[in-house]
């Protein structure tokens, strides 16, 4: 069985631009959530997803968004990029309470 | 991943020894746990869980202790190898709340 998969793995915005993750959960997995992770922060949680509904989204500022597609398939958003948004974002899905990541997408806002 | 930063608590063990990673958190209606490796480059590696009506679960040369009390959680690894340096993340969740509340992370090294 596949795991997650994460798209792109590695990307490199400047200030101000906006950016689109894409996360693929393993199959049968209906819940996604995402996680932003860096050296000063840890492992932050961002939003979860379960059939397309957002059940729980963590501090972060609006700029921050999400979506899951009926295929459970998610994408994040993040607009008017900030140097603080460098970060390794990280995806994980379940089936019920056991969490598996995706290796991640590294962002790199200059 | 780069997932831990300068401050991060390291646990040097010589190779073959046991290797003992604490975790403290903070809710006390969390329910269940799950421990993580996280090697460079890469994403969380989950390694064992235990529920908080246990307070021991042993996998494969690893072994999981909760004790609710203090809200502290500890994974034992035996008989430590070198592919066994990472770091190690605990988690936690309240049921209902569908997010993980993660730790700060402890660096292992296994010396040769």
């Amino acid at each position: 069985k596949a795991g997650v998969t994460q798209t792109p793995r590695y990307l490199i915005k400047t200030r101000g631009q906006q950016v689109t993750l894409s996360c693929s959960p393993i199959s049968g997995h209906r819940s996604v959530s995402w996680y932003q992770q860096t050296p000063g922060q840890g492992l932050q949680f961002l939003f979860e997803y379960f059939s397309e509904t957002q059940r729980n989204k963590g501090n972060f500022p609006g700029r921050f968004s999400g979506r899951q597609f009926s295929n459970s398939r998610s994408e994040m958003n993040v607009s008017t990029l900030e140097l603080g948004d460098s970060a390794l974002y990280l995806c994980a899905s379940s089936l019920h309470n056991e969490q598996f990541f995706g290796p991640g997408t590294r962002l790199t806002v200059l | 991943g780069e997932s831990v930063g300068l401050h991060l608590p390291t646990l040097s063990v010589q190779e073959g020894d046991n290797s003992i990673i604490n975790c403290a958190y903070s809710n006390s209606a969390s329910d269940y746990f799950i421990w993580y490796k996280q090697e460079s480059g890469k994403g969380p590696q989950f390694i064992i869980d235990i529920r908080s009506n246990m307070d021991k679960r042993q996998g494969q040369r690893v072994t999981v202790l909760l004790n609710k009390t203090v809200k502290h959680l500890s994974l034992q690894i035996a008989a430590t190898q070198p592919g066994d340096s990472a770091v190690y993340f605990c988690a936690d969740n309240t049921s209902g709340t569908y997010k993980y509340i993660f730790g700060t992370g402890t660096r292992l090294k296994v010396l040769a």
